[in-house]
């Protein structure tokens, strides 16, 4: 069965210092690869996704960036982080035709 | 712009009772799927529904996807404190890469 890690759980950064989130999907090949922020209790805004490796769509432009190393991983970053960055993260994964299922999301505070 | 609504956006009622929440939008999916969050977790899928009129049960929940294709509507019976979370729809976009389209959600509260 497929399944999906995604590290840290939390996560406290001070402004302009720079981030990196992982994402791994595990027991599929060649995933859509998505990475989500949702404001407190609501919607997802979807801020880049990858159908292959190197391949990188951004939906928003803003501080982040996102890098897709690996068939199976995904990095979200960000050089130099802002306090409007704060929020829950979620990393998602759908195969060619059929539904996301996510990850359990990092929760990033900036002080 | 594809939009996806839901209503209601709050809910809270008693534990027993029953309710009903919707997912609207004037665009066609491919399909449509329905997830309930936890607070601090990601999202768990609960169905897909992808036929026109389709009708799906997942123990006392009850899903619909509309004739046309454009809503769908989730209802739940004899609701549980269990049965607490933000509810989200997510429709699919048939594009070159089949972009999904989330609702903002519906966040439910079930009082003991």
């Amino acid at each position: 069965s497929q399944t999906i890690h995604q590290w840290p759980a939390t996560l406290v950064q001070p402004v302009g210092s720079p981030l990196s989130l992982e994402c791994t999907v595990e027991g599929t090949s060649n995933p859509n690869l998505y990475w989500y922020r949702q404001a407190a209790g609501r919607g997802l805004q979807l801020l880049f996704y990858s159908v292959g490796i190197g391949q990188i769509s951004s939906e928003v432009p803003q501080n982040l960036s996102a890098s897709r190393p690996q068939d199976r991983q995904f990095i979200l970053s960000s050089k130099k982080l802002l306090l409007s960055d704060s929020g829950f993260y979620l990393c998602a994964w759908s195969p060619r035709a059929g539904p996301q299922h996510f990850g359990d999301g990092t929760r990033l505070s900036i002080l | 712009t594809q939009l996806l609504e839901q209503s209601p956006q709050f809910l809270s009622i008693q534990e027993g009772e029953n309710l009903t929440v919707y997912c609207n939008s004037s665009s066609v999916f491919s399909s449509l799927q329905w997830y309930r969050q936890e607070p601090g977790e990601g999202p768990v899928l609960l169905v897909t529904v992808v036929t026109g009129g389709e009708v799906k049960k997942l123990k006392r929940l009850t899903f619909q996807f509309g004739d046309a294709r454009k809503d769908s509507s989730l209802h739940i019976t004899a609701a549980q404190p269990g049965d607490t979370g933000l509810y989200l729809c997510a429709g699919e976009v048939v594009t070159s890469y089949d972009k999904v389209i989330f609702g903002p959600g519906t966040s439910l509260s079930v009082i003991p």
